[in-house]
């Protein structure tokens, strides 16, 4: 069976912290690797990662996929309290997967001022 | 540019009632999606429709759900006799042709079964 699993489930820290977040996934026919903010209910799209250990990076938030180890870490440095949210992590897959994304069960980031 | 919209934004209904539900995707996007994320838990794929193609289905939890869509516009997800564990957000996506994996997410449908 696919699946996508996240840790830490939840995580509080103080402004200008750095955080780690993690993404595992076992899945056939794997195509590419989605982080998304969900901050209210709408889930904002962050990063896709297709290639194995190249960094996406944006801003404070940086991305990267290991395809061998099967994982991706969603990095945010000097956190604000804009920044406290659900991370989710998705996977695409190609072949009769279809084009629907499995998601992780996400992670709860709290950023106290 | 005008992202997903969905409507309405919150429905609470009794059990046994049949509920409808709307998602505008984005003006272009021939992909369109819908998922389920219950209280505290990750998204759940429902179902999926690309352009006029048969829609993937297979995410459907049981023959009370149902969704249509007309050409590459609006959708519209039925939930027939709602059950208490019906109660969830319920999201729709879009995406463009040419990048189905980048997903553009509407601010979803909370849905509450009394």
């Amino acid at each position: 069976e696919d699946k996508v699993v996240q840790s830490p489930l939840s995580l509080v820290v103080h402004e200008g912290d750095t955080v780690t977040l993690n993404c595992s996934y076992e899945v056939t026919n794997f195509r590419s690797l989605l982080w998304y903010k969900q901050e209210k209910k709408a889930p904002t799209f962050l990063f896709m990662l297709t290639s194995s250990g190249i960094e996406k990076k944006s801003g404070r938030l940086s991305s990267i996929l290991d395809k061998k180890e099967l994982f991706s870490i969603l990095n945010i440095t000097a956190t604000q309290t804009g920044d406290s949210a659900i991370y989710l992590c998705a996977v695409a897959q190609g072949g009769n997967a279809g084009n629907m994304l499995t998601f992780g069960g996400g992670t709860r980031l709290m950023v106290k001022p | 540019g005008a992202g997903v919209s969905q409507s309405p934004s919150n429905k609470v209904t009794e059990k046994g009632k049949d509920v409808e539900l709307r998602c505008d995707p984005i003006s272009g996007h021939t992909a369109l999606y819908w998922y389920r994320q219950r209280l505290g838990q990750g998204l759940e794929f429902l179902i999926y429709f690309q352009g006029n193609s048969a829609p993937d289905k297979s995410g459907l939890p049981s023959d009370r759900f149902s969704a249509e869509r007309t050409g590459e516009s609006v959708s519209t997800l039925t939930i027939q006799r709602t059950q208490q564990e019906d109660s969830a957000v319920y999201l729709c996506a879009s995406s463009p042709l040419r990048s189905t994996d980048t997903q553009y997410f509407g601010p979803g449908t909370r849905l509450t079964v009394l």
